[in-house]
């Protein structure tokens, strides 16, 4: 079955370092792959998309790197701050339909001063 | 500001009392889903409309339905809420123009409503 693992529940780091989230899938062939940010209480917001036929894709302080051949997606954030502290979900959407959205459970991240 | 708005934010029904969460937008997009979200998990999609054709997720239980009147407004209706119905309930919007036009895949979420089952 079809299958979305983020590296971990919870990840901590120190304020300037980089943050390196990890999202592998199994029997899944993404078109595309995005990023989101989920405040506790609120609705994730989207970040970035990036396409199976790009390697990379940046937008200020963000990275995100997709692999079809590991089946993983990296989501850096460089120079961290505590206000990027947040759980930050994955999510795939086949070739087959640009509605369906499968999302993986998520990391926490905790960027402490 | 264009934004998904849902209302209430938090609420309380009974069990087996049926009970109504209302989303809308003013992002004009023809695509609306609803997810549930429970603690510490993936939002899981339930369905989604898209312009008017309802899309029902094929493990979605029958005790939750939806409307969208018009392109503005989504019900979510639960019929005989359990306790594990009792979870967040996120609306998200898209833009979806099909082959024929220029689709935006991120999709805008509301704050969503946070539901209990007493």
């Amino acid at each position: 079955s079809q299958k979305i693992e983020q590296n971990s529940e919870a990840l901590n780091i120190q304020e300037g370092k980089t943050a390196t989230l990890t999202c592998n899938y199994t029997n899944y062939s993404p078109a595309y792959l995005q990023w989101y940010r989920q405040d506790p209480g609120r609705g994730p917001v989207f970040l970035l998309l990036i396409r199976e036929n790009e390697k990379e894709k940046r937008k200020e302080r963000l990275k995100v790197t997709f692999d079809t051949t590991l089946k993983q997606s990296l989501f850096h954030i460089t120079a961290s701050q505590p206000a990027d502290s947040a759980t930050y979900l994955c999510a795939f959407i086949s070739s087959g339909s640009a509605r369906q959205l499968t999302f993986g459970s998520g990391t926490q991240l905790t960027v402490l001063p | 500001d264009a934004m998904v708005i849902q209302n209430p934010r938090y609420q309380v029904t009974q069990f087996g009392k049926p009970v109504t969460l209302s989303c809308s937008q003013t992002l004009n997009h023809n695509v609306m889903y609803w997810y549930q979200q429970k603690s510490s998990q993936a939002p899981k999609l339930l369905f989604h409309y898209y312009d008017k054709d309802f899309n029902n997720e094929a493990d979605t239980p029958d005790n939750f339905q939806s409307r969208r009147p018009n392109t503005s407004f989504c019900f979510l209706d639960i019929r005989s809420p359990g306790l594990g119905d009792a979870a967040m309930y996120l609306c998200a919007t898209s833009r979806d123009l099909g082959s024929g036009g220029t689709s935006s895949y991120e999709q805008y979420f509301g704050p969503g409503t946070r539901l209990t089952v007493t």
